[in-house]
């Protein structure tokens, strides 16, 4: 069964800290797998779609990066601004292609 | 920059109420997607639309219906509320087979 676990599910850091979120899933072959950013009271904004092993996606203080079991969204030097919770979506090669698989997110708290 | 706009933000219904929650997009995108987010899940679909003039269901069609008016606009209508319904409703949109969804900032239900 095609399948998206984010850990860890909550996250503080100290402003500056840096860490990574992970996205391991379980598809029969990656059409394409997505980051996206939800802050309360508001819809997902997207941030990454990865589509290969050993590929990379960067922007300001965040890098996304895929393997052919997991995707890593390393935040670098996090500001307040970076709290939100983070969500990654899976797009399997041998469904159709309006079947994505989202996970449970990341809630992200970056303290001042 | 509008991009998808769904109305109302906010709705309180009764059980065996009926509604209708609207959904537009500017951004000249083929596919349209409804999914609901309850907490502790990830995003659910519901109902999607490929193109104009096909609709097809997701994970969790049952209550639910939907409408693609048009190229810009895909509606979903609860015939008779029940409170298992009560959830964030989020519209999407995309462009092609393996690019990311775009989403609205979602209609906050409650059925009582």
């Amino acid at each position: 069964e095609d399948q998206v676990t984010q850990s860890p599910e909550a996250l503080r850091l100290q402003e500056g800290e840096s860490s990574s979120l992970n996205c391991s899933y379980t598809v029969s072959g990656l059409r394409g797998l997505f980051w996206y950013r939800q802050d309360p009271g508001k819809g997902p904004e997207f941030l990454f779609t990865l589509y290969s092993a050993g590929e990379e996606k960067e922007k300001e203080r965040l890098k996304a990066t895929l393997t052919k079991k997991e995707s890593f969204l390393h935040i670098t030097a996090p500001k307040p601004e970076d709290s939100a919770t983070y969500l990654c979506a899976v797009q399997p090669l041998t469904s159709g292609t309006y079947k994505y698989i989202f996970g449970t997110g990341t809630r992200l708290k970056v303290l001042a | 920059n509008a991009g998808v706009t769904q109305t109302p933000k906010f709705q309180v219904l009764k059980t065996g109420q009926s509604m209708t929650l609207q959904c537009a997009q500017d951004m000249n995108h083929n596919s349209m997607y409804w999914y609901r987010q309850d907490p502790g899940m990830g995003l659910r679909l519901i109902y999607y639309s490929a193109s104009e003039g096909t609709t097809d269901k997701g994970e969790v069609p049952n209550g639910y219906n939907v409408s693609r008016l048009n190229k810009r606009e895909f509606s979903l209508r609860l015939e008779s509320a029940a409170p298992s319904q009560t959830s964030v409703y989020f519209c999407a949109s995309k462009t092609g087979d393996s690019q990311p969804q775009h989403f609205g900032d979602g209609t906050r239900l409650s059925i009582l």
